[in-house]
């Protein structure tokens, strides 16, 4: 069955500080892969998204995540945190034939001045 | 361009009441809908989609059911809140994807608090 896992579930970094948010899935074949930010009290926002082809992919609010199949990860990295990052991020996974998307539990990102 | 609606944006029932939770989507034809649960400190639990009107898979038995009368409307409901049903519920919606999960877009969410 497919999994999401996030292992972090709460990070915290001072602003300007690179950030690295690790998530790792399971699925035996190509699986399209999902990050999403929560602000408290709000709904979902996609960051970006990876269906196929370059692995290295670029959102908004400056993030990007690298796909590595050996790995089984999706990774989502920002080099440099601004005080306005500080959200819950989603990592999710879809599937083909499928509908649905199954997520992690989410890391909290803390952002100290 | 796609927006979707969600209302009430809070609400506080008394245990034993029914519940009705709406959410509609603008801007697009046939989608997928969604409905999702959020505890306090948890991830999301998908509790039911839709891919038609009529149309209803339930995720997790429990005490909520969910309708979809119209293609853009989809509708949350409960005829005995728990104490358990308070959360943070969200709506979503995708296009149908083409062999394989499309990107799903929330709604801004109801806080259900139930006393």
């Amino acid at each position: 069955a497919q999994s999401v896992t996030q292992p972090d579930i709460h990070i915290t970094v001072s602003e300007g500080a690179s950030l690295e948010l690790r998530c790792n899935y399971s699925y035996g074949a190509t699986p399209y892969l999902f990050w999403y930010v929560q602000s408290p009290g709000q709904g979902l926002q996609l960051l970006l998204k990876y269906f196929s082809g370059d692995t290295l992919v670029q959102g908004i609010k400056g993030f990007e995540a690298e796909f590595k199949r050996s790995q089984s990860s999706f990774n989502l990295r920002k080099p440099s945190v601004h005080w306005s990052d500080a959200a819950e991020y989603f990592c999710a996974v879809g599937a083909q034939n499928t509908d649905k998307l199954i997520f992690g539990t989410g890391t909290r990102l803390q952002v100290f001045p | 361009s796609q927006t979707i609606h969600q209302w009430p944006a809070t609400l506080v029932q008394p245990v034993g009441s029914p519940l009705s939770l709406e959410c509609t989507v603008e801007g697009t034809s046939n989608p997928n809908l969604y409905w999702y649960r959020q505890a306090a400190g948890r991830g999301l639990q998908l509790l039911f989609y839709s891919v038609g009107i009529g149309q209803i898979s339930s995720e997790v038995p429990q005490n909520l059911s969910a309708s979809r009368p119209q293609d853009r409307q989809f509708i949350l409901s409960s005829k005995k809140l728990l104490l358990s049903d308070s959360g943070f519920y969200l709506c979503a919606w995708s296009d149908k994807g083409t062999g394989g999960a499309d990107t799903q877009y929330f709604g801004p969410g109801t806080r259900l608090t139930v006393l």
